[in-house]
């Protein structure tokens, strides 16, 4: 049973493009969470997401960010007009009915 | 901010010694969880307390947890050169949407 998959596991993207954060949870998992990693601190939570709904997004930025999980095919986190500030690592991680989570390794975006 | 935190943030130590970690949380909570992460890498998970256990052992590792006062200890006996890496608390709150709320983190250096 293959983890949590993220891609890709390094970005680079230039001030003001457009960034795609790709998570494929767990099988048979059905709930996935966002976190996001600043340098020297820890995760933090972004957005809860089940198939096809918006959960809890508490933690997402009001503007630029958004995030989905389609009924078929990995759950999505864009970034759209990327600045330096949203360089960080991003972490998914997905459960089951049990609610405990499982992490990806992560992608790292770095905004030149 | 919900952030639980760490402490101390930093601890260097020489192998052989033992290393304690304090992490401190705001809400009630149903578990409690801590993490390993070496530099720039992703999450490994090193042990679970419920909120209804006061102790818990794996191999080297040793957490306390105590809920009236909010707070978990890691201890990790005979440290090795190889537990140098941030070590991270995250807890789960008893309602809500069980996103995990993560500490400060502690930086650990194990010196040879």
């Amino acid at each position: 049973n293959a983890g949590v998959m993220q891609n890709p596991r390094h970005l680079v993207r230039r001030r003001g493009q457009e960034a795609r954060l790709r998570c494929s949870p767990m099988k048979g998992h059905s709930h996935v969470y966002w976190y996001r990693q600043l340098p020297e601190e820890g995760l933090k939570f972004m957005v809860y997401l089940q198939k096809e709904n918006i959960i809890d997004e508490s933690g997402m930025p009001k503007e630029r960010f958004s995030a989905e999980f389609p009924k078929e095919g990995p759950s999505i986190l864009r970034i759209q007009q990327v600045v330096r500030g949203d360089s960080a690592a991003y972490f998914c991680a997905s459960s089951g009915q049990t609610y405990e989570q499982y992490f990806g390794p992560g992608t790292r975006l770095t905004v030149t | 901010s919900q952030q639980g935190e760490e402490d101390p943030q930093a601890l260097s130590i020489q192998e052989g010694e033992n290393a304690t970690m304090n992490c401190s949380y705001k809400t009630s909570i149903n578990n409690l969880q801590w993490y390993r992460q070496n530099s720039g890498r992703g999450l490994v998970h090193l042990i679970l307390i419920r909120s209804n256990e006061r102790e818990k052992h794996s191999g080297r590792l040793r957490v306390t947890l105590d809920t009236s006062k909010k707070s978990s200890s890691l201890l990790i006996t005979a440290s090795r050169a190889a537990d140098t890496a941030s070590y991270f608390c995250a807890t789960v709150n008893i309602s809500g949407t069980y996103k995990y709320i993560f500490g400060t983190g502690t930086r650990l250096k194990v010196l040879a």
